[in-house]
């Protein structure tokens, strides 16, 4: 069965602090996407990558970066996680083509205070 | 860039009743996807269906169809027979096919849709 895994479901952090959240599939799938929800605006991509140790800007990277080390494995940091980070976050895979869909993770709601 | 644009921030129906549910993109690739999901208050996203930007007939899965109007820029999802259980958060995204949106998939702001006995 497919799977997307994101280390953490809630996780709260201080004003300040580097977050590390941590994404793993195991479908040998090319492209991993981070995404933050939040009411009203949707899913807004942060990164993406469609290989090993290669990424692409999305819509909102500031405040963010990624780190692609291993196929299956996709994190996103928080250098100084702000109190606007606060939000839930979504990791996704896919294989490579315009219609390849994409299997999430459970979320990572993250509060920083 | 691309972009996809829900205009319905909330929609009502009737149980058994149709319902659809609008999305608008605006890209400038030739190939494309277009992808519908569902998430329920537990917060997995869910799959439903999936347009390409080639295909001449209308995509289908069970009780969910999308209305593709490439001219228009549409591909709006019709629900058949809504059920309670069809209460969610919808998403509509557009995957990219060439350029700077080549695999890039990107969503749109979603439709809530309650759907009363």
């Amino acid at each position: 069965d497919v799977k997307v895994t994101q280390s953490s479901r809630y996780l709260v952090k201080r004003t300040g602090e580097k977050v590390f959240l941590e994404c793993v599939q195991d479908m040998d799938h090319e492209n991993m996407f981070w995404y933050r929800q939040d009411p009203g605006l949707g899913l807004r991509l942060i990164y993406f990558s469609y290989d090993v140790k290669m990424k692409e800007k999305g819509d909102i990277p500031e405040g963010y970066s990624v780190s692609r080390e291993k196929k299956e494995r996709f994190s996103l940091i928080l250098e100084s996680a702000s109190t606007n980070q606060t939000s839930m976050y979504l990791c996704a895979s896919s294989l490579t083509g315009v219609n390849t869909e994409a299997f999430f993770g459970q979320g990572t709601r993250l509060t920083v205070v | 860039a691309q972009k996809i644009t829900q205009t319905q921030p909330g929609m009502f129906v009737q149980e058994k009743e149709a319902v659809t549910l609008d999305c608008t993109y605006d890209t400038s690739d030739q190939s494309y996807g277009l992808f519908w999901y569902k998430q329920p208050s537990s917060g997995e996203m869910i799959f439903l269906i999936y347009q390409g930007s080639y295909d001449e007939q209308n995509a289908t899965e069970g009780r969910y169809s999308l209305n593709f109007q490439k001219a228009r820029k549409s591909a709006n999802l019709v629900i058949s027979a809504s059920q309670l259980g069809d209460s969610a958060m919808y998403f509509c995204a557009i995957r990219g096919g060439s350029g700077t949106s080549y695999g890039k998939l990107t969503f749109g702001q979603g439709t809530i849709l309650t759907v009363h006995p």
